[in-house]
């Protein structure tokens, strides 16, 4: 059981606008630590989609964006194409776990 | 050009050792810590623990803890991750990632090292 809490899955058809949630916690997301989001392409190492909570690192399209709000962070995708299809994670840090960082339980995007 | 390259795959049979690297190059190898995820079959990412290669300060994941040894040598730039005696159920992608502190992403990665342990 992962300590950020994502769906296991989210779908949607090219063009339209998809979100994945991640629930934390008072000793993670809620304690005020950036939430970070990871694409995941099958067969692939993860690789940073989203830092410090909305910020996009160079070369990932503004297609994707993040938000958060309390014990929660959100990843949002619009315009949505095949090439979108993979797994996605968000991250934080918990501070109730000695150098502990945390990762969400992993969302399976489809594109139908 | 910041790279990590990890060792290749392994396959190794249940109470036997092993240790895999991670080579890092393009950047300060001393002034970033690096991270080991561990990826079961099928399933998500799971944060093991994490070496400052700096002055070799190593933090690990209570659910990891006495389960593996974390180590760098810092005049190869190089990171480890090592068992004394492995499990099946050691069998996972292992991933080392590159961070400056605790509270900022993992933002590079390795490619991924297989290590299968089978009789």
């Amino acid at each position: 059981q992962s300590v950020l809490t994502q769906p296991p899955s989210v779908s949607g058809a090219p063009g339209q606008r998809v979100t994945i949630s991640c629930t934390g916690s008072s000793s993670n997301i809620g304690a005020g630590y950036d939430v970070h989001w990871y694409q995941q392409l099958p067969g692939t190492a993860p690789k940073l989609l989203i830092y410090g909570n909305s910020n996009r690192p160079s070369g990932v399209p503004d297609r994707f964006s993040g938000s958060k709000s309390g014990t929660s962070a959100s990843l949002a995708i619009s315009g949505l194409q095949a090439e979108d299809e993979a797994d996605y994670y968000c991250q934080s840090y918990d501070s109730s776990l000695s150098g502990s960082r945390v990762f969400g339980g992993g969302t399976k995007l489809t594109v139908l | 050009e910041v790279q990590l390259v990890q060792s290749g795959a392994e396959v190794k049979k249940p109470g036997e050792s092993l240790k895999i690297s991670c080579k890092g190059s393009g950047y300060s190898f001393t002034s970033y810590w690096i991270g080991w995820v561990r990826q079961m079959p099928g399933k998500g990412l799971e944060w093991m623990g994490i070496i400052y290669p700096g002055d070799s300060d190593t933090r690990y994941s209570p659910s990891f803890q006495g389960q593996v040894t974390i180590s760098a040598d810092k005049s190869i730039s190089t990171a480890y991750l090592q068992w004394s005696s492995l499990k099946a159920s050691d069998t996972a992608m292992y991933y080392c990632a590159r961070t400056y502190s605790g509270y900022v992403p993992f933002d590079y990665w390795g490619q991924g090292t297989l290590v299968t342990v089978s009789s």
